[in-house]
């Protein structure tokens, strides 16, 4: 079946570019999700979209990220201006209606900065 | 600030033998927890879940247990399979909250 699509699956990027990360989720989802896990860390929030609400975004470690989700779908989150320490993998999760529903992920979209 | 701890980074079991994999909350709002596994090169995978009106949840080999008082869950795998080994994510949310808090996650390796 269908799950939460990520493209790409890698992205090497010289420090200074601009990468944009595209999530397709599972379709009929509402909310959407991006976290980020750095090497030998956790799992960190970034952003939530919630069906027509204005999105989370407290968990944008700076004003280089940004997200957008358009019609209540396909996700992309973009970073400016790479630095090495933005290097991680970015995964993206969709769930069905909201609290009390699990996360499902994709396989992430690992980012090296060089 | 970290709400949902998991102060074991790795854990190693034998085959057969009991997993249990602790994680610790601060945030008191919370009242709905949940269990994630992740393989190498995946994305985490749901395993189980618990709402705050229980203190255990069972699915096959696997339970979780939760202490509200304490702010304590546990995840249990009995017996414990060498395709259990994963890292394990505990994860916290609340109806007013709307996302979850995942905690750093426990490295299990089961050995035959």
């Amino acid at each position: 079946g269908a799950g939460v699509s990520q493209s790409p699956s890698n992205k090497v990027t010289e420090k200074g570019k601009d990468v944009e990360l595209r999530c397709d989720p599972i379709s009929g989802h509402t909310a959407l999700y991006w976290y980020r896990q750095s090497l030998g860390q956790g799992l960190e929030f970034l952003i939530y979209f919630q069906g027509n609400s204005a999105p989370d975004k407290s968990g944008l470690p700076s004003d280089r990220f940004s997200a957008e989700r358009t019609g209540g779908s396909v996700s992309t989150l973009t970073i400016q201006r790479t630095q090495q320490e933005d290097s991680a993998v970015y995964l993206c999760a969709s769930q069905q209606g909201s609290y009390n529903s699990p996360l499902h992920f994709g396989n992430g979209t690992r980012l090296t900065v060089t | 600030d970290q709400q949902v701890k998991q102060n074991s980074p790795s854990l190693s079991v034998q085959e057969g033998r009991i997993s249990i994999l602790n994680c610790d909350y601060t945030n008191s709002m919370f009242d709905y927890f949940l269990w994630y596994k992740k393989y190498p090169a995946e994305g985490p995978t749901f395993l189980i879940s618990i709402s705050s009106i229980k203190d255990k949840n069972e699915d096959g080999r696997f339970t979780v247990f939760l202490n509200k008082s304490a702010k304590h869950l546990s995840l249990h795998i009995v017996p414990s399979q060498p395709g259990d080994s994963a890292v394990y994510f505990c994860a916290a949310e609340s109806d007013s909250w709307g996302k979850l808090q995942f905690g750093a996650g426990t490295q299990v390796v089961v050995t035959p």
